[in-house]
Order: structure tokens, then C-alpha cells, then sequence
């Protein structure tokens, strides 16, 4: 499986943007990008995913390199409820394939009032 | 759809005993997840069935371990003899057959004493 390297952890100002990076210099063409989320005592969480283009949905945003070799996810006004463990993972998406994530550490993701 | 429930939401076994979780997914998804998750690591994946077919096993899942899903609805995951090391969160999550994120439920944290 491709691996990815997120920073361990990441502080934030409520209300301000943030940029989440995640290296993946191996992926390979039928990749996606995905993005989940963890809340303290709750499962992982959907955020976004893509493939080659800019992705937004209410969530974030992803933004993706040109050579895909890196992606990041914006969250445009953090609030204390943003605080989580965010996980950028690839998933192939080959028929009969993929399916299942593989997660990394994850960058953890702190926001001050 | 209330989402992927999990129950119980927490055990405490002693060690050498059995135990069973129960993992009921989104109803309309095909695929179904179990994952194993200690303090501080990301979630590792242990299993994933397709319908009632069993298709991927990781070889973190030793013998003591037996997931089943009968009628490719609920599933069950089984630890045998139990052991302190078997501490841990255990998620399962589902998906639709064909792409999509995986929904996670809360989660059963067991605990090994």
C-alpha cells in the first residue's frame, strides 16, 4: 500500500484557516486521496477525498498537487470542535480492489479559543 | 439509518476468557470492516468481508481471532483465550460496493485484566 507522511500534530487558532499537508510521492495512478477525521472516544470520520482535482464539500477543502504528489486539506475557519486526529490515507480504486484503508499516525490537530 | 452500531460499547474480560462483538452495519452497504486501535496509533485493519464472503484477513488476525458475517448482514468478531495484549478499541465500518468512504461506528473498547 502507498504510504503517506502527515506531521505529527499541528496548532490552530479558532476561526482561522488551516492547512493539513500529507506527502505521498509513491502514488500510483488509480489512487485516491482520502481524508478522515477522529474525534476523541468516537470512530473515524469521512472528510473528503479526490483524485486529481480540487474537492470542497461543507466539511473542507482538498487541494492536490499537480504531480499528485502531495495534497492538502483546508479547513477555512478551525473551531474547538475541529480538534481531532485527521488521517490522509490513499485507497486504489482498481475493480475489485481497494475498499479498505490503511491508516498512518495521522497529524493530531489542536485548536485555542 | 442510525449509522454502524457496535455493541457492547465497553468490556472488561479477564484474561483467558471469550469474547463476542457485534457489529451492525448501514443496511444498504455491501462491504463491512473490522479494525483494531490502541492509545495513540491509528486504526489497524484486521478484516473486511463482501456480503457474507470473508475476502481479506491481516495477519495481525492470529487464530485466537474469527470474524464471521452470516447473510451478509451483521457481523461478529470473536477473540479466544484472551490475552492483556488484546486491549484495544475495536471498530467495524461499512461501505457501498462500488467506492465511497467507509462509515465507522463508535467502536467496542475491551479491556483485559
Amino acid at each position: 500500500d502507498a504510504k503517506t507522511t502527515q506531521p505529527n500534530s499541528m496548532e490552530s487558532n479558532e476561526e482561522e484557516p488551516v492547512h493539513l499537508p500529507c506527502n505521498h510521492s509513491t502514488i500510483s495512478g488509480t489512487d485516491y486521496i482520502h481524508w478522515y477525521r477522529q474525534l476523541p472516544s468516537q470512530g473515524p470520520e469521512y472528510v473528503i477525498h479526490g483524485l486529481t482535482s480540487n474537492v470542497n464539500n461543507r466539511m473542507a477543502s482538498l487541494a492536490i498537487a499537480e504531480d499528485r504528489k502531495s495534497s492538502t486539506l483546508i479547513l477555512h475557519r478551525a473551531t474547538l470542535r475541529d480538534a481531532a486526529v485527521y488521517y490522509c490515507i490513499l485507497n486504489t480504486m482498481i475493480r475489485g480492489q481497494g475498499g479498505k484503508l490503511i491508516f498512518g499516525q495521522g497529524t493530531e490537530l489542536s485548536v485555542k479559543p | 439509518d442510525t449509522g454502524v452500531s457496535q455493541d457492547p460499547r465497553h468490556k472488561i474480560t479477564k484474561r483467558g476468557q471469550n469474547v463476542t462483538f457485534r457489529c451492525d452495519p448501514i443496511s444498504e452497504h455491501n462491504r463491512l470492516y473490522w479494525y483494531r486501535q490502541t492509545l495513540g496509533q491509528g486504526p489497524e485493519f484486521l478484516t473486511y468481508f463482501q456480503n457474507e464472503a470473508q475476502l481479506e484477513k491481516s495477519r495481525l488476525l492470529s487464530d485466537r481471532f474469527s470474524a464471521e458475517r452470516p447473510k451478509g448482514s451483521f457481523s461478529t468478531l470473536e477473540i479466544q483465550r484472551t490475552e492483556q495484549g488484546d486491549s484495544a478499541m475495536y471498530l467495524c465500518a461499512s461501505s457501498p460496493n462500488r467506492g465511497g468512504g467507509l462509515t465507522f461506528g463508535s467502536g467496542t473498547r475491551l479491556t483485559v485484566v
